[in-house]
């Protein structure tokens, strides 16, 4: 049982570059979220899943894509990157019970330089 | 509007004493849960503790025990007999339910010193 897994852990992009931060989770969990951490500060959550092909958006939606097509796996893309987006991404997974609320398991995260 | 306020950027406290951190929210849902996520320098976020909106008891994990105060939408982590091992940032988390779904989202953090 893995949890969380992300890749990569690093990650140094230009100015206009897209890539594709990873995250995938083998516990079943319905709920994933993308969350970055600029420094000295909190996480801010950018877009969350029910399940698979449910997404919605968070706090900080803009200049990401994400799609959720299996239960295990929920990638954010940048589609242009800009210098704003250097983070650290936190990706995070949690079950969906009846109890309506679990703890959140969090992955390693991803730290993101756009120069 | 912000919904999670954690109004002490950093702490410090001798080693062995008790220490409170503060959260408070903002939510008209009845129902919602809070959490206190732990952040060392290594960066993982660890879970620490969790009180749903319904319990009527405050939620204590070991040393950890939240101070809930529903009509004051407060949700204080009290640590007790700190350690040196507890210097971390701290994040208090709601979780609400949400048509369709449900939403996490994290105050700024508290960053709490022990000191020897």
């Amino acid at each position: 049982n893995a949890g969380v897994t992300q890749t990569p852990k690093f990650q140094v992009l230009k100015t206009g570059q897209s890539m594709t931060l990873q995250c995938a989770q083998d516990m079943n969990h319905e709920y994933m979220s993308w969350y970055r951490q600029d420094p000295g500060m909190g996480l801010r959550l950018i877009h969350y899943s029910v399940g698979a092909g449910i997404t919605d958006q968070g706090e900080v939606p803009n200049g990401y894509n994400v799609s959720r097509s299996t239960t295990e796996d929920f990638p954010l893309r940048l589609l242009s990157a800009a210098p704003s987006q250097t983070s650290v991404y936190f990706c995070a997974s949690s079950p969906v019970g009846t109890e309506t609320f679990d703890e959140q398991y969090f992955g390693p995260g991803t730290r993101l330089t756009v120069t | 509007a912000q919904k999670i306020t954690q109004t002490q950027p950093g702490m410090f406290v001798q080693e062995k004493e008790a220490v409170t951190l503060d959260c408070t929210y903002d939510t008209s849902d009845p129902s919602y849960g809070l959490f206190w996520y732990k952040q060392p320098s290594s960066g993982e976020m660890i879970f620490l503790i969790y009180q749903g909106s319904y319990d009527q008891q405050n939620a204590t994990e070991g040393r950890y025990s939240l101070n809930f105060q529903k009509a004051r939408k407060s949700a204080n982590l009290v640590i007790s007999a700190s350690q040196l091992g507890d210097s971390a940032m701290y994040f208090c988390a709601m979780r609400e339910a949400y048509t369709g779904g449900f939403k996490t989202i994290f105050g700024a953090g508290t960053r709490l010193f022990v000191k020897a």
